[in-house]
């Protein structure tokens, strides 16, 4: 069982938007500005997408956008393209009294 | 640019020690940052095992910290990952990453298979 929560799947017609949930709790998602979030295709090394809560990596296009609302982070992707398909993981700073990075247990988009 | 080269065996038996190193070019290993080590078994999700910074100073997941070792060699440019006591369930595809605010740099992974 992974420390923060994400939904299995989520699906999205090319040119719409999706969201990705990312729950946790006060003592990860809800204490620290530490979110980030990664893109995995298959076979791929992850890859940074978006870190502390929002902000972009140079060269991660702006279709990619992040917030935070108290324990549940969000990743949206507008404009789907087919290439967004792979998967997507969180990951928050938990402190150092516990494990100090925990990830989510991952979610597949799909392109419709 | 910064690039992380993982190398090791790829198979380990049962009881034995799974070890990994992870090769830094194109900048320093004694930069502000944290060098971490991920795994993701097949199929399933990452998991953050542990992170040293050049100092030497160490973090652990408190799930593997009484397996896990990891250490730097600065006149390498390279830090290493040692697990001990392997079983099936450490197969995975590890993954050495820079970390400091997140993991902005990643290896492409080695998959290590424990069995016999």
């Amino acid at each position: 069982q992974s420390a923060l929560t994400q939904p299995a799947s989520v699906s999205g017609s090319p040119g719409q938007s999706i969201t990705i949930s990312c729950t946790g709790t006060s003592s990860d998602v809800g204490s620290y500005n530490l979110v980030s979030w990664y893109q995995q295709h298959p076979g791929k090394a992850p890859k940074l997408m978006i870190y502390e809560g929002s902000k972009r990596p140079s060269g991660v296009s702006n279709r990619f956008s992040g917030s935070k609302s108290g324990n549940t982070a969000s990743l949206t992707i507008s404009g789907l393209q087919a290439e967004d398909e792979a998967d997507y993981y969180c990951c928050s700073y938990a402190g150092s009294s516990t494990s100090n990075w925990v990830f989510g247990g991952g979610t597949k988009l799909t392109v419709l | 640019q910064v690039q992380l080269q993982e190398s090791g065996p790829g198979l380990v038996k049962p009881s034995g020690t799974l070890s990994l190193t992870c090769a830094v070019s194109g900048g320093s290993i004694s930069s502000s940052n944290w060098w971490s080590w991920v795994r993701q078994p097949p199929g399933k999700g990452l998991e953050w095992i542990g992170e040293i910074y050049h100092s030497g100073s160490t973090n652990y997941n408190p799930s593997l910290k009484s397996r896990v070792t990891i250490s730097v060699d600065k006149s390498k440019n390279q830090f290493s990952l040692k697990l001990s006591s392997v079983t099936a369930a450490d197969t995975a595809v590890y993954y050495c990453a820079r970390g400091r605010e997140a993991f902005d740099i990643w290896g492409q992974g080695t998959m290590v298979t424990v069995s016999s």
